[in-house]
């Protein structure tokens, strides 16, 4: 299995510039993915094949990276922004990263 | 516009089984695999199951493999979950998703939570 490996928290205050990272143990080219997910709530779709944003997300959303090393970038963070984001490989058996909670000072 | 509900979830003993069904709407259902992926309680995500177009091939991780069968049925665009031998590692949210060939899962349903206790 592709494990994806994800810090676990972060914490930034309005306005402010955040990235998340996400590392996968072997390759998955751009087959990349990014969720948001709020208490309660199922999984959004951000940002699919590593960086392209999915339409209706705010264009603050932006991610890159291929091969091993991802990132997400929220730029910049709003107070709604407060959840819990997840990466996601397509490029095997789906597998999941283990989430990154963000919250706002 | 698409829409997954499932339906099936509760409460169920060890060692006992349960059926969960997903219907689907808004889009041509026997042209997409379909997924079945859960959530643990306060845990993070993991895939479940796939299933082909036609039903004829399906995929499982091995925490599951043996024990829970996804098929399909394109006439009532409906994709189930038989969950058998069930522990209480099976606890979760399970939601039913689609995605867009390889992009991402953009559409989830709500989920039906499964609670494996005596």
């Amino acid at each position: 299995d592709t494990v994806l490996t994800q810090s676990p928290a972060l914490a930034v205050s309005p306005g402010e510039r955040v990235t998340i990272s996400c590392r996968a143990s072997e390759s998955v080219s751009t087959g990349m993915h990014w969720y948001q997910q709020k208490p309660g709530q199922q999984p959004k779709l951000l940002i699919y094949g590593a960086s392209n944003l999915e339409s209706g997300v705010p264009a603050r959303f932006s991610g890159s990276g291929s091969g091993t090393d991802f990132t997400l970038t929220i730029d910049p963070v709003e107070a709604d922004d407060t959840a819990t984001y997840f990466c996601q490989q397509s490029w095997n058996d789906p597998t999941f990263g283990g989430g990154t909670k963000l919250e706002l000072k | 516009e698409v829409q997954l509900v499932e339906t099936g979830g509760g409460l169920v003993q060890p060692g006992r089984s349960l059926k969960l069904s997903c219907v689907a709407s808004g889009f041509t259902f026997s042209s997409y695999w379909m997924y079945w992926i859960r959530q643990a309680p306060g845990k993070g995500l993991e895939w479940v199951s796939s299933i082909n177009t036609d039903g004829g091939s399906t995929y499982y991780p091995d925490s599951v493999k043996g024990r829970f069968t996804i098929s399909r049925d394109n006439a009532e665009n409906t994709v189930y979950l038989q969950m058998n031998s069930l522990r209480s590692e099976d606890t979760a949210t399970y939601y039913c998703a689609k995605d867009r060939a390889g992009s991402g899962f953009a559409y989830w349903g709500q989920g039906t939570l499964v609670t494996v206790s005596s």
